[in-house]
C-alpha cells in the first residue's frame, strides 16, 4: 500500500548542531508539505513543493531548508538547531491543488534540541 | 490574528451525546474546508471534508459550512470514547496553502 514515513520519530540533538529529517511518500504526489506542531499554535507550516526542484517558504520557515530532487522525498534540514525548534514535525502530501485536494500526513518526528 | 479560530477545550460529553466543534475563519475566499481527527501522540488523519455551504453527512460525523457566517462545524452523534481526540479545522484561502486552527480538544465521558 502507498504510504508516507518519516524518520528518524524520535531525535534528540544539541544546539548548533545540523539535523535533517527524513519524509518518504510512495503515493507520486506531486506536493509535499512540512509542519511543525507545538502547543498552543496548532499546526503551521515551514516549507513546500510542488514538484522536483520546487521549493516555497511556508509561515515559519527561518531556520530551516528543504530540497526536492525526487518525487518521492523532501528532506528537511534544520542548518543550526536552536531551542526553539524543540516540536514534533510532520510531514504531508497531496496530488494536486485542487478544491478537493486532501493531504495525508506521516507518522510525525519528535525533536528536542538541548 | 489567527485566521483559524477554535476553542481548545476540553469539550466534554457524555457517552451516547451529540458532540459540536465549531471554528470560524477569516479569509472569506477560502474554498475547501477540512476536519482532521488527532489522537495523543499521532498524526492528524481526515475525517471530514465540505465544499458548499449546508450539510454533509458521513455515518455519525455531520460537517456544516455557512460561507456568509464564515464558520464550519462538525457535530458526532452518538459520541464515543474512542472519538476522544484533538479535532483539527484546516480552511484552504486563495493561495491554495491550508491553515489550521489550534484544535479543540474533545473528551467523552463513558
Amino acid at each position: 500500500d502507498a504510504e508516507i514515513t518519516q524518520s528518524p520519530r524520535h531525535k534528540i540533538t544539541e544546539t548548533g548542531r545540523q539535523v535533517t529529517l527524513a519524509c518518504h511518500q510512495t503515493w507520486n504526489h506531486n506536493n509535499m508539505f512540512w509542519y511543525r506542531q507545538d502547543l498552543g499554535h496548532g499546526l503551521r507550516l515551514i516549507h513546500y513543493s510542488y514538484g522536483v526542484h520546487d521549493t516555497n517558504k511556508g509561515e515559519v520557515s527561518d531556520g530551516y531548508s528543504v530540497s526536492r530532487s525526487n518525487t518521492e522525498d523532501l528532506p528537511l534540514t534544520l542548518e543550526s538547531a536552536a531551542s526553539s525548534q524543540t516540536s514534533v514535525y510532520f510531514c504531508a502530501s497531496s496530488e494536486e491543488l485542487a478544491v478537493g485536494d486532501t493531504q495525508y500526513f506521516g507518522p510525525g518526528t519528535r525533536l528536542t534540541v538541548l | 490574528q489567527k485566521e483559524v479560530e477554535q476553542n481548545s477545550g476540553p469539550l466534554s460529553v457524555p457517552e451516547g451525546a451529540i458532540a459540536s466543534l465549531n471554528c470560524t475563519y477569516s479569509d472569506r475566499v477560502s474554498q475547501s474546508f477540512f476536519w482532521y481527527r488527532q489522537y495523543s501522540g499521532k498524526s492528524p488523519e481526515l475525517i471530514m471534508s465540505i465544499y458548499s455551504n449546508g450539510d454533509k453527512e458521513d455515518g455519525r460525523f455531520t460537517a456544516q459550512l455557512n460561507k456568509a457566517s464564515q464558520y464550519v462545524s462538525l457535530l458526532i452523534r452518538d459520541s464515543q470514547p474512542s472519538d476522544s481526540a484533538t479535532y483539527l479545522c484546516a480552511v484552504r484561502p486563495a493561495g491554495n496553502m491550508l491553515t489550521f486552527g489550534g484544535g479543540t480538544r474533545l473528551m467523552v465521558k463513558p
